[in-house]
């Protein structure tokens, strides 16, 4: 069992480059949450999604979008990258949406130049 | 709002020894989940501990253990018999449930270094 896989480990993208990062989980867990990991500033959550086909805006969403189509997948997207959005990327999941422990995936390294 | 602060940014121990690391948080709900979660030089985000607001017991998880003031908002991590292995980035998250879904609100994490 891989738990939650995120894809690519890392990336250098151009400003006003498309980019979407990927995170699959095989725990067949309901909630799916997408977080930014900046230095002195902790985790910040941009977007999540209670079950397949919903997703909410977390913290910092502004210029990420999120979508939903399984349980599985949570892709997030950056439409036009920007350099503030420079960051690691962790995708997590939780069985419940209210009580239960979010498990992460190992994060995307994402440059912005 | 709600915040989470751990107010040591860094931490060193020697090994063997019992490090304590401090977290607190401001609220106004009553039922919430307190986390330890620690970040190794691999980035992987592990979960350390998790405790129940309702729950008076502090959690314990074989060397780790927490101790819960509700009053005092304070969720501190002590950690025995310190291993070269535990050394990271140790993060203390507070969980809130918003419309339906659980958000975690995360301190800025306090790195840990064990000496030999």
């Amino acid at each position: 069992i891989a738990g939650i896989t995120q894809a690519p480990t890392s990336q250098i993208l151009a400003a006003g480059r498309r980019m979407t990062l990927r995170c699959t989980q095989d725990m067949r867990h309901n909630a799916m949450y997408w977080y930014r990991q900046d230095l002195g500033l902790g985790l910040r959550l941009i977007h999540y999604s209670n079950t397949a086909g919903t997703t909410g805006k977390g913290e910092v969403p502004d210029g990420y979008s999120v979508s939903r189509a399984n349980t599985d997948d949570f892709p997030l997207t950056l439409a036009s990258a920007v350099p503030s959005q420079t960051s690691v990327y962790f995708c997590a999941s939780s069985d419940s949406t209210e009580t239960d422990t979010q498990y992460f995936g190992p994060g995307t390294r994402l440059t912005v130049l | 709002a709600q915040t989470v602060t751990q107010s040591q940014p860094e931490m060193s121990v020697q090994e063997a020894e019992t490090v304590t690391l401090s977290c607190t948080y401001d609220t106004s709900e009553s039922d919430y989940y307190l986390f330890w979660y620690k970040q190794p030089p691999s980035r992987q985000m592990i979960l350390v501990i998790r405790q129940e607001a309702y729950k008076q017991q502090n959690a314990t998880e074989n060397r780790f253990s927490v101790n819960f003031q509700k009053a005092a908002k304070s969720f501190s991590l002590k950690i025995s018999d310190s291993q070269l292995g535990d050394a990271a980035m140790y993060f203390c998250a507070y969980s809130r449930i918003i419309q339906g879904a659980q958000k975690l609100v995360f301190g800025q994490g306090t790195r840990l270094t064990i000496n030999p």
